[in-house]
């Protein structure tokens, strides 16, 4: 079966550009989860989606906002990218029991 | 509020020795607690996790951890490390409030092996 998915595993984008970042849970998982790891610390909380509803939010700005497709898949975009913005973007997928299942990440390079 | 607490940012062992990694927790309620590795530019691998029941909980790879409420704490034991073990290990909490469930994670603990 196939893991957490996640796209695309390295982007470099300029101050101010937006980015929309993929995430596929496993199959049969109806809740995505998104985090950000900078270099260094702990991920931190941005968003829960489960069947397609906002189940919790981070204290994050609201340039960050994620959605969730009938097919559970999500997405993450963030506007007006700053330098602070780099980092890893995790995405998990975890079914009723609370066992988050993480992807690779997506290594975010602002410049 | 709620936190996790990894007091050691690295920690240093030889090949074949024991290893204990700290995590404290601060949680009203009883927490769902995890241990998940990682290593350099690496996703995170759950190596364990405690919901409830027997406090000493197995993990793979040889990992344990015990739940000790009374401490608050839930350190991640292994009786003999291997190079492989070589990575960045995280201590999480999972925290529910009003339908919104999220991990809330330490600084992390990155172990290094000397051969």
């Amino acid at each position: 079966d196939a893991g957490v998915t996640q796209s695309p595993t390295h982007l470099i984008k300029t101050r101010g550009q937006h980015v929309t970042l993929r995430c596929s849970p496993i199959s049969g998982h109806k809740s995505v989860s998104w985090y950000q790891q900078v270099l260094g610390q702990g991920p931190q909380f941005i968003f829960q989606y489960y069947e397609k509803e906002e189940r919790g939010r981070g204290n994050f700005p609201d340039r960050f906002s994620a959605r969730q497709f009938p097919n559970y898949s999500s997405e993450l975009n963030v506007n007006a990218l700053l330098l602070g913005d780099s980092a890893l973007y995790l995405c998990a997928s975890s079914s009723r029991d609370r066992e988050a299942f993480f992807g690779q990440g997506t290594r975010l390079t602002v410049v | 509020a709620q936190s996790v607490t990894q007091p050691d940012i690295h920690i240093t062992v030889s090949e074949g020795a024991s290893l204990e990694l700290r995590c404290n927790y601060s949680y009203g309620a009883t927490p769902y607690l995890f241990w998940y590795v990682q290593s350099p530019g690496q996703g995170l691998q759950l190596l364990l996790k405690y919901f409830s029941g027997d406090t000493l909980v197995q993990g793979i790879k040889g990992f344990e951890a015990e739940f000790k409420r009374s401490q608050s704490s839930f350190n991640l034991r292994k009786p003999s490390v291997h190079w492989s073990d070589a990575a960045e290990y995280f201590c999480a909490v999972g925290a529910e409030s009003g339908g919104n469930y999220q991990l809330i994670w330490g600084a992390g603990t990155k172990l290094i092996i000397k051969p």
